[in-house]
This record gives C-alpha cells, sequence and structure tokens, in this order.
C-alpha cells in the first residue's frame, strides 16, 4: 500500500463547475499537507499548505485536512479552462531534520469551455 | 528574481550510456531535491541534499545513480550504465530549508528517454 493514494482521473467537468480533488494517507506523522499543479511539460508548483486539520480557503481554492479521517481534499470553485492541469497532493513530515515530502500520482484535470 | 533552471531539458541515450543531469537552484536556498516523475508514479523522491551534504539518499534506487552539490549551489545527478527503465523526468527542486516546512520550488525537469 503506498503512503499516500490518489485518483489518477482523468476527471473532466464543464466550466463553472466545481471541482473537488481527494488524497487519502496512511502515515500518521504527517505535518504539512500540500497541493501542487503541474501543467503539461513543466515542474509543479505550490498552490497551497495548511498544518494540521481544518480549511484553508485561497480565492477559488479550498483545502480541508482530516486527519482523524487521513483524508484531504482541494475544492475548486467556478473552474476555468485555465485550471486544466495535473493536481498533485503531497504531505511531509520531520525526518532527521528536514521536511520529508511524500507526493500523491496526481489527478489529470480538464475544464472544457 | 530567477527560479530553479535544469539542464538539459531533453536527452536522449543510449542503454548502457552514462548521462548528467544539471540543476540550478535558487540563489541564496540551502535544501535541494532531487524527484524522478513517471507516467502514472507520481513523484518519486531520490536524494535531498542540505548545502553540499546529502543526509538523505534514500531514494537512489541503485549504485548506478549518484548526486553531487557543489558551493552549496548547482547539482548534478549522475546515472550510469543506463537502463529503459530510467526513462522518465527527472525534476529539481530547492528551498530555503529547516526543519518547518518551507515551500519546494521546481525548475522544469530534465525529460530521460533511454533507447
Amino acid at each position: 500500500q503506498k503512503e499516500v493514494e490518489q485518483d489518477p482521473g482523468p476527471l473532466s467537468v464543464p466550466e463553472g463547475a466545481i471541482v473537488s480533488l481527494n488524497c487519502t494517507y496512511s502515515n500518521s506523522a504527517f505535518q504539512y499537507f500540500m497541493w501542487y499543479r503541474q501543467y503539461s511539460r513543466k515542474g509543479p508548483e505550490l498552490l497551497m499548505y495548511t498544518y494540521s486539520s481544518g480549511n484553508k480557503e485561497d480565492g477559488r481554492f479550498t483545502a480541508q485536512v482530516d486527519k482523524s479521517s487521513k483524508y484531504i481534499s482541494l475544492f475548486i470553485r467556478d473552474s476555468q479552462p485555465s485550471d486544466s492541469a495535473t493536481y498533485l497532493c503531497a504531505m511531509s513530515y520531520n525526518s532527521g531534520g528536514y521536511q520529508k515530502v511524500t507526493f500523491g500520482t496526481g489527478t489529470k484535470l480538464q475544464v472544457i469551455p | 528574481g530567477a527560479g530553479v533552471s535544469q539542464s538539459p531539458s531533453n536527452k536522449v541515450t543510449e542503454k548502457g550510456k552514462d548521462v548528467e543531469l544539471r540543476c540550478d537552484p535558487i540563489s541564496g536556498h540551502t535544501a535541494l531535491y532531487w524527484y524522478r516523475q513517471s507516467l502514472g508514479q507520481g513523484l518519486e523522491f531520490l536524494i535531498y541534499f542540505q548545502g553540499n551534504s546529502a543526509p538523505d539518499k534514500s531514494g537512489l534506487p541503485s549504485d548506478r545513480f549518484s548526486a553531487e552539490r557543489t558551493g552549496g549551489s548547482v547539482s548534478t545527478l549522475t546515472i550510469q550504465r543506463t537502463q529503459q527503465e530510467d526513462s522518465a523526468v527527472y525534476l529539481c527542486a530547492s528551498s530555503p530549508g529547516g526543519v518547518s516546512y518551507n515551500e519546494q520550488f521546481f525548475g522544469p525537469g530534465t525529460r530521460l528517454t533511454v533507447l
């Protein structure tokens, strides 16, 4: 079993839809929870990160962490064609003095105009 | 300012040849990471540098893989006697470092194809 599980998709939605992306994990040591966006042939870029359980909102994006269920989500409101990309969840814990990050496999999202 | 840069952007090589991949991190970032991204596999951690030392090499898949960092800046990932299963995108990231979370900034990657 992988430490972080993420549905690879692809996920196709119409413009304006609400998108829900999810990951589950097994390692209770994870402290920080991140979402990265990766456009084709580019490196991942950080969208949001949270520490511990709860919600965090940034514009059209909301990240949720439920540590009791070992489940994290990213919601995208009013999705736009420019949101079409692969979304990677990531989690980290303190390993010998640095935050070791484990990534999910990524969910490919397509927003249809 | 400049972001993380990687070279070459694409590399095609024959099985059995050695390859060197280069990463130029953001100036002042003490932490540097190498990852490998294969289709459907997500980002696989390879190695972490703090300054010039590599306290975590646990992700290197075999002794054919090695990496070094000089002057606390540029890093080179070397793959000896390449195999077809080494074909992937190799990503480098840098961050300010520290025990708390710091954003990792990624380069565009080097796409390696082993024929």
